[in-house]
């Protein structure tokens, strides 16, 4: 059974770090892209950064450059993403799913992260 | 920056009824279309890739349609595990490549 199960949410700081794990089973984690999607409460699906297979390759969207690393391990069947300079705009539930070049067919159910004082 | 313009942002429908949602994208995407369906507290699902092909498992009364710029996702006639929030997602080949952008979603609300 394909699975992805995400963890490391929670509630920080404004200026705070945190860093999210996703463990990946069913599937061969190394040959995949990976991606991390995020919805903020009452608003819709945002693509945060994708990964490539080997982690030579990433992209991410405008608003987390600079303050979010997307990695992954591959020996693990993990990817992570490691969140800095958080501010409130960035509280979400943070998914992560996996990106094979054609939609992201296999997600995770989440894990919420707020970012309050 | 691809943006993604569904339309409406609300759809009542009935059970057994026929929904047809759309999705507009700023620039040509090819087929390089997906949509999700999104229930609270779930992971979203993929239903649909290449415009018009069908996920895994997905039941025959979805159906996806459009190239270029206008999208459609049909649902033949609604059953009641069909109500959620759809999104459009637009995966297109560099250039321009990533940020993949989503559309704002679609409410399929029982009428």
């Amino acid at each position: 059974e394909v699975q992805l199960v995400e963890s490391g949410g929670g509630l920080v700081q404004p200026g705070g770090s945190l860093r999210l794990s996703c463990v990946v089973s069913g599937f061969t984690f190394s040959s995949n892209w990976m991606s991390w999607v995020r919805q903020a409460p009452g608003k819709g699906l945002e693509w945060v950064a994708n990964l490539s297979q080997d982690g030579s390759d990433k992209s991410c969207v405008d608003s987390v450059k600079g303050r979010f690393t997307i990695s992954r391990d591959n020996a693990k069947n993990s990817l992570y993403l490691q969140m800095n300079s958080l501010r409130a705009e960035d509280t979400a539930v943070y998914y992560c799913a996996r990106d094979p070049g054609f939609g992201l067919d296999v997600w995770g159910q989440g894990t919420t992260v707020i970012v309050s004082s | 920056e691809i943006v993604m313009t569904q339309s409406p942002a609300t759809l009542s429908v009935s059970p057994g009824e026929r929904a047809t949602l759309s999705c507009r994208a700023s620039q040509s995407i090819s087929s390089n279309l997906a949509w999700y369906q999104h229930k609270p507290g779930q992971a979203p699902r993929l239903l649909i890739y290449g415009a018009s092909t069908r996920a895994t498992g997905i039941p025959a009364r979805f159906s996806g349609g459009g190239s270029g710029t206008e999208f459609t996702l049909t649902i033949s006639s609604l059953e009641s595990e069909d109500f959620a929030v759809y999104y459009c997602q637009q995966y297109s080949n560099w250039p321009p490549g990533p940020p993949w952008t989503f559309g704002q979603g679609t409410k399929v609300e029982i009428k």
